[in-house]
């Protein structure tokens, strides 16, 4: 199996581009989410889903959007990058019954110029 | 009161040492919680995870104390190879993270 899978590994954008950070998992995972850290800080939350078709906000989710059309796909959109959103993207999944902990992605190295 | 609250360290200790990382976290209805490890510009693997008052895997001992709502990591006989930073969290409808305890094990 190939777990959370993210592309791109690392994106430079100039400020008031748009792009989508791409996260596919292959684990049938019903909890799908999208964090960012930044330099020796912990993870905040973005979105978050618990399946397809249902998403919600997490601590910050301004700038940004996602969708989850299938159970497998949880892309994140950037709707006009800002120098503010330059951080490490990672995408999580898990099953939802609570005893099961998150298999992360390896991470999206983003900069906005 | 942040969810999830750590001591960022760094804890310096000498390679065969035994260290301890607390962590507190806020919403007493949380049952199942985690310790994972993060390498530096890595993502976060899972390392143990804690359900009932305790769980042990190796030099690994995580300890969960309802009463005062806090877990434990010890890490026995420490390795130059668990240098890293160890993140704790629970799962409560979504995931909720602290920001990490630096460890650095020096020879």
């Amino acid at each position: 199996n190939a777990g959370v899978t993210q592309t791109p590994k690392f994106q430079v954008l100039k400020t008031g581009q748009s792009m989508t950070l791409q996260c596919a998992q292959d684990m049938n995972h019903e909890y799908m989410s999208w964090y960012r850290q930044d330099p020796g800080m912990g993870l905040r939350l973005i979105h978050y889903s618990v399946g397809a078709g249902i998403t919600d906000q997490g601590e910050v989710p301004n700038g940004y959007n996602v969708s989850r059309s299938t159970t497998e796909d949880f892309p994140l959109r950037l709707l006009s990058a800002a120098p503010s959103q330059t951080s490490v993207y990672f995408c999580a999944s898990s099953y939802s019954h609570p005893n099961y902990g998150y298999t992360f992605g390896s991470g999206t190295r983003l900069t906005v110029v | 009161r942040k969810e999830v609250e750590q001591d960022p360290g760094p804890f310096n200790v000498p390679e065969g040492a035994t260290v301890a990382f607390n962590c507190t976290y806020s919403n007493s209805a949380s049952q199942s919680f985690f310790w994972y490890r993060q390498d530096c510009r890595k993502e976060p693997k899972l390392l143990m995870s804690v359900y009932s008052s305790g769980n042990e895997d190796g030099r690994f001992t995580a300890q969960l104390n309802r009463a005062s709502q806090y877990i434990s990591l010890l890490i026995r006989d420490s390795k130059l190879s668990d240098s890293a930073t160890y993140l704790c969290g629970y799962n409560f409808n979504k995931f909720y993270f602290g920001s990490g305890t630096k460890l650095n094990v020096k020879p």
